[in-house]
């Protein structure tokens, strides 16, 4: 479905600790989600993505944890930096469809702002 | 990685005109582009799907009228926003898929519309 549209909810943490960012997906058909970063006034950048048939994927100092049967996806970042403060948003991609609409379609979730103190 | 363009980055207008906002596949070929618009402080709402060669698919309460979609070639996708009012005011971004089953999704970095 769409997203609500609601405000977003904020996360403050100080740089060295690891942060941990939920979002609650609405589609249980979903197969393939991502985490994406938005700094003030740009367009989102990938940070990470994980498959339905996964519960855990590691980066560079990203982690996404993915809970199918609640509906739960987490990003944690490990020693979190001033540089990560950013808007966090997670995606969910349905089951792709060749001959519809939702070929590639995302769905975002609320986004959480996240910022880190020095 | 693969770039988005968008131009203009941001444009102010006067009540009752058009605006048309351009995207840009800069290194990729795109069939589809996707255009989102984000209030202050809230999440990207997928306003339409953009085809080349056909005609655009418009999420649920989208005006279609309002907001005309052209693709018109595999690298450009344009957005005009008719007879603007101040409640159109928002930042549109969007972003093209590429890849196998269009798995990786590209964003532009945005446009900034504020209707005087």
């Amino acid at each position: 479905g769409e997203s609500v549209g609601l405000h977003l909810p904020t996360l403050s943490v100080q740089e060295g600790d690891n942060s941990i960012i939920n979002c609650a997906y609405s589609n249980s058909a979903s197969d393939y989600f991502i985490w994406y970063k938005q700094e003030s006034g740009k367009g989102p950048q990938f940070i990470i993505d994980i498959r339905s048939n996964m519960d855990k994927r590691q980066g560079q100092r990203v982690t996404v944890l993915l809970n199918k049967t609640v509906k739960h996806l987490s990003l944690q970042i490990a020693a979190t930096q001033p540089g990560d403060s950013a808007v966090y948003f997670c995606a969910e991609r349905p089951v792709l469809n060749a001959g519809g609409t939702s070929y590639g379609k995302l769905t975002f979730g609320q986004g959480t702002i996240l910022t880190v103190h020095p | 990685g693969a770039v988005v363009s968008q131009h203009p980055s941001w444009v102010i207008c006067k009540s009752g005109t058009s605006v048309k906002i351009e995207c840009r596949s800069l290194d990729f070929q795109a069939t589809t582009m996707f255009w989102y618009r984000q209030f202050p402080k809230q999440s990207l709402m997928l306003m339409a799907t953009s085809n080349e060669g056909s005609k655009a698919t418009y999420e649920q309460g989208v005006e279609k009228d309002k907001f005309l979609i052209n693709h018109a070639s595999l690298t450009l996708s344009t957005l005009t926003v008719t007879s603007a009012h101040p409640e159109d005011s928002s930042f549109y971004i969007c972003s093209a898929p590429r890849g196998i089953r269009l798995a990786e999704q590209f964003f532009g970095p945005g446009t900034r519309l504020t209707v005087l």
